[in-house]
């Protein structure tokens, strides 16, 4: 079965600098990465999610790069705010469940 | 506006017992789930299912069941609660089209003790 390693597990930032998580998956037959934010106390959100056929999208500070030769794919945060901190978790989707990496922890201190 | 919701949030019981965790949703999607969360494992998956009358093993079902009686509600069930079964555990949906994105609950925190 499809197997996510995500890293790192923490990351910490100082305020408007970037933040990349970075994640590699094993089942060359996935097709779906989503990117998801989980606040404390709550489930977590999609943020940004990228098909296989595309190489990288973007949405304002987020974006997200793929790269399936590789089998792997990252998550980058510009200009971070406080209000970026969080887990972030990325999940690739094999068959119909997502399986997702382990999370990371993000803090933005400003 | 369609949501999904998970009772209760909090639940204490003792190890033996039998627990149930619900979930509802209302988006009218056909897929829903079960993962359960832990320190340094990440959300990982115990059933699913892709509509009424269907249930899917995930990578930690032992010990869990699912049943799937109509389109809103996916319970979980512990049979015999286990000690290790203390988790947070999340409910999500989504409609099955293609690559739908995951709509979460906002989970229910279970202790075994």
């Amino acid at each position: 079965g499809e197997n996510v390693e995500q890293h790192p597990s923490t990351l910490s930032v100082q305020e408007g600098d970037s933040a990349v998580i970075k994640c590699t998956y094993s089942d060359s037959a996935s097709n779906y990465f989503p990117w998801y934010k989980q606040e404390l106390g709550k489930g977590p959100q999609l943020i940004i999610d990228i098909r296989s056929n595309v190489g990288e999208k973007k949405d304002q500070r987020i974006a997200v790069t793929l790269n399936k030769t590789a089998k792997h794919f990252s998550l980058h945060i510009t200009e971070t705010q406080p209000e970026d901190s969080a887990v972030y978790f990325c999940a690739a989707r094999s068959g119909t469940a997502l399986i997702f990496g382990k999370g990371t922890t993000l803090s933005v201190s400003s | 506006d369609a949501e999904i919701t998970q009772s209760p949030r909090h639940k204490i019981t003792e190890t033996g017992r039998q627990v149930t965790l619900a979930c509802h949703q209302t988006w009218n999607h056909n897929n829903m789930f079960w993962y359960r969360q832990d320190l340094g494992h990440g959300l990982r998956l115990i059933h699913y299912s892709y509509g009424v009358q269907d249930t899917n093993k995930g990578e930690v079902s032992d010990g869990y069941s699912v049943s799937r009686s109509n389109t809103e509600d996916l319970p979980l069930t512990l049979e015999s609660a286990a000690s290790s079964q203390t988790s947070v555990y999340f409910c999500a949906s989504s409609d099955g089209s293609g690559n739908s994105p995951l709509h979460f609950g906002n989970g229910t925190r279970l202790t075994v003790t």
